[in-house]
């Protein structure tokens, strides 16, 4: 069974604090990516990322894709409250067809 | 450019009747997936669609469920007859997989509530 296991489930924080979630995997994924997701909203992309060792950066967030492709990272430095909401991995492997695997997602709140 | 349109956003039936989801996914999008979100089990991949085929269903829960896509730019999500657990927010996403990334672009969700 494919499974992306995201750590921590919940997190709150201080406006102004830095936070990394995490996203694990025993797979290995040709791709990964990250969403987030607003009440009552669908998930928006983020980012995606694809070589081993990777590291995007967006702004104040910061991915990285683990050298064997199995684990991802989202760091966020000085967090706002703008930054609430729901933080959804996703793993794709080539021969599904576009089928993701997603993470359970970590729900972030920031209070000002 | 509009992007992934869902109706209704929010539906309210009672147990035992037919409920249909409609979804148009982005113009020339080759790749449909429709999903059910609730707090207990997150997001879950019902079936999705390749070129208006449906490649994958193992995540339909039973024969109660069923999609069709009957061309590229339309899908419906029919549940019938439905049962209160049934209650969720369901997305439809579109994917155009020229380079093998799979992205998805989710569309704003139907709330479904069956009393």
């Amino acid at each position: 069974t494919q499974l992306l296991e995201q750590s921590p489930q919940f997190l709150s924080i201080q406006e102004g604090e830095n936070l990394t979630v995490y996203c694990n995997s025993s797979s290995v994924f040709s791709s990964l990516q990250w969403y987030r997701q607003e009440p009552g909203e669908g998930p928006v992309l983020l980012v995606t990322v694809v070589t081993g060792g990777e590291v995007k950066k967006l702004k104040r967030l910061t991915f990285q894709f683990g050298d064997a492709r199995k684990d991802s990272s989202l760091h966020i430095t000085a967090a706002q409250p703008g930054d609430t909401g729901l933080y959804l991995c996703a793993g794709a492997r080539g021969n599904q067809g576009g089928k993701l695997i997603f993470g359970q997602g970590t729900e972030l709140s920031v209070k000002p | 450019d509009a992007g992934v349109i869902q109706s209704p956003r929010h539906e309210v039936t009672e147990m035992g009747q037919e409920v249909t989801l409609r979804c148009k996914p982005i113009s020339g999008h080759n790749s449909l997936f429709w999903y059910r979100q609730t707090m207990m089990r997150g997001l879950e991949l019902l079936i999705y669609f390749n070129n208006n085929v449906p490649i994958d269903d193992s995540g339909m829960p039973e024969d109660r469920f069923s999609a069709k896509m009957p061309n590229a730019s339309f899908s419906t999500l029919k549940i019938q007859p439905s049962e209160p657990r049934d209650s969720a927010v369901y997305f439809c996403a579109s994917s155009l997989n020229p380079l093998g990334f799979y992205e998805q672009y989710f569309g704003p969700g139907t709330r479904l509530t069956v009393t």
